[in-house]
């Protein structure tokens, strides 16, 4: 079952623009990861926020986490062509050691940028 | 690249038969894990192997199965193939279960069609 809903389930936008996709999900966490897909190839980590961070950055990637309503945003800023791809949340589950690695994907966010 | 390597590619098999896709995983990562991702939707975990045992099950069933080695490579098994079979199958290293990172290092996946 997936346990996150992403928002929205597409986004088209202009070259230069910033992009904002937003996730929500259902149970407690460790962490709450967010990956790009291209073309239904292997996914590619992007970045990591745990349970206990609020904000983190990445070059061009900003991650939010509200752990109180169970929801995460990723921005985009300044996007290019390049950055068109499916991005998804996926979430570690906060239940001990043994569950590292045993991540929950949502359905995924398709972004366009045009040239 | 994340070091992680799938074969096959692609594999068209029909229902009834069994199939074994293979991963290598990325140096140094003792832990994988198998997720399936049907078309327009994100992967589902179906497994984790961490040093050759079983270390988690998502929700699929007994006709998946998997092993890994000690060089940590690994295998996913299915038998009996169903049509619902058809789908992308990823596989992903990381460093360590239980107390390790839970960034996943994704493989470029096997696309198996099931007529």
């Amino acid at each position: 079952s997936q346990q996150g809903e992403e928002d929205p389930q597409a986004l088209s936008i202009q070259e230069g623009e910033n992009a904002t996709m937003n996730c929500s999900y259902k149970t407690s966490i460790n962490n709450l990861q967010w990956y790009r897909q291209n073309s239904g190839r292997g996914l590619v980590h992007l970045i990591l926020i745990r349970s206990n961070e609020r904000e983190k950055h990445s070059g061009r990637l900003r991650v939010t986490l509200d752990t109180s309503k169970k929801s995460s945003s990723l921005l985009i800023t300044a996007s290019r062509a390049a950055d068109t791809a499916s991005y998804f949340c996926a979430t570690g589950p906060n239940a001990g050691g043994t569950s590292y690695g045993k991540l929950t994907f949502g359905q995924g966010t398709i972004l366009t940028v045009h040239p | 690249e994340t070091g992680v390597t799938q074969s096959p590619t692609h594999l068209i098999k029909t229902r009834g038969q069994q199939v074994t896709l293979r991963c290598s995983s990325q140096s140094g990562h003792n832990t994988v894990s198998w997720y399936q991702q049907a078309l327009g939707q994100g992967p589902q975990f179906i497994f984790q192997y961490y040093r050759e045992e079983e270390n988690g099950r998502g929700n699929f069933p007994p006709r998946f199965s998997g092993l890994q080695f000690p060089n940590y490579s690994s295998e996913l098994n299915v038998n009996a193939l169903e049509l619902d079979d058809s789908a992308l199958y990823l596989c992903a290293s990381s460093l360590a279960a239980g107390g390790g990172t839970d960034t996943q290092y994704f493989g470029p996946g096997t696309r198996l069609t099931v007529l």
